[in-house]
């Protein structure tokens, strides 16, 4: 299994304002996935950053407000940009294992005033 | 995508009690995910179980891929069970199910 840490695990900010959510793998990985989780909520799935390309955006999903770099197999970062109280969620980072099997950090709990 | 449904969306349990939840998806998988989700968000992997049946302590997971769903059994519950149980199945991509929140009482 995989070991995954993120940064931060909650923050308050103002509308108007960007906010960068690291994860980082304790093992290379080729694929990490972000989620969002709004409140009383499934997830979805945001992008799929793969290292070397630009992330894959799933539908709803934009660059602009989400971009995601993936410098090296054991880091990415997600921005949220210009946020509304309406991005207030939980982001996930996850990997999948060997197997197939996924596997999560502990989640950025963001809240916008 | 792939449609996945949970039931009940609600429960509420004395200790003690036992309970059966269960996950419809829509289509063959290649994949499916048991995760529970402790009151501060944190996802934890309960069973990874694409066919057949599993068990870990009180907890065991049951999938008919055939038939296109999956129970997740809890026996003896406690109060540290409580919070939401999500199943995920994938093709291409992982897919969560609607949830289940779980309460557990004294």
């Amino acid at each position: 299994s995989a070991v995954i840490s993120q940064k931060p695990s909650r923050d308050i900010c103002q509308r108007g304002t960007s906010l960068t959510i690291q994860c980082q793998v304790d093992s290379q990985v080729t694929m990490m996935f972000w989620y969002r989780q709004q409140p009383g909520q499934s997830l979805t799935l945001i992008a799929t950053a793969n290292q070397g390309s630009e992330a894959t955006y799933e539908s709803g999903f934009v660059i602009d407000k989400f971009p995601i770099s993936r410098p090296n197999l054991t880091f990415s970062t997600l921005t949220v940009s210009n946020m509304s109280p309406e991005d207030s969620s939980i982001y996930l980072c996850s990997v999948p294992g060997s197997d197939g099997e996924l596997f999560f950090g502990e989640g950025s709990r963001l809240t916008v005033l | 995508g792939i449609q996945v449904e949970q039931s009940p969306p609600d429960l509420i349990l004395q200790e003690g009690a036992n309970s059966t939840l269960r996950c419809n998806f829509s289509d063959s998988v290649n994949n499916l995910q048991w995760f529970h989700q402790n009151p501060w968000g944190q996802l934890i992997n309960l069973f990874y179980i694409p066919s057949g049946t599993k068990q870990n302590g009180r907890l065991s997971a049951t999938t008919v891929a055939t038939e296109r769903y999956s129970l997740l059994y809890i026996s003896s519950s406690q109060t540290t069970d409580s919070g939401v149980y999500f199943c995920a199945v994938s093709i291409n991509q992982f897919y969560f199910g609607t949830g289940t929140s779980l309460t557990v009482i004294p």
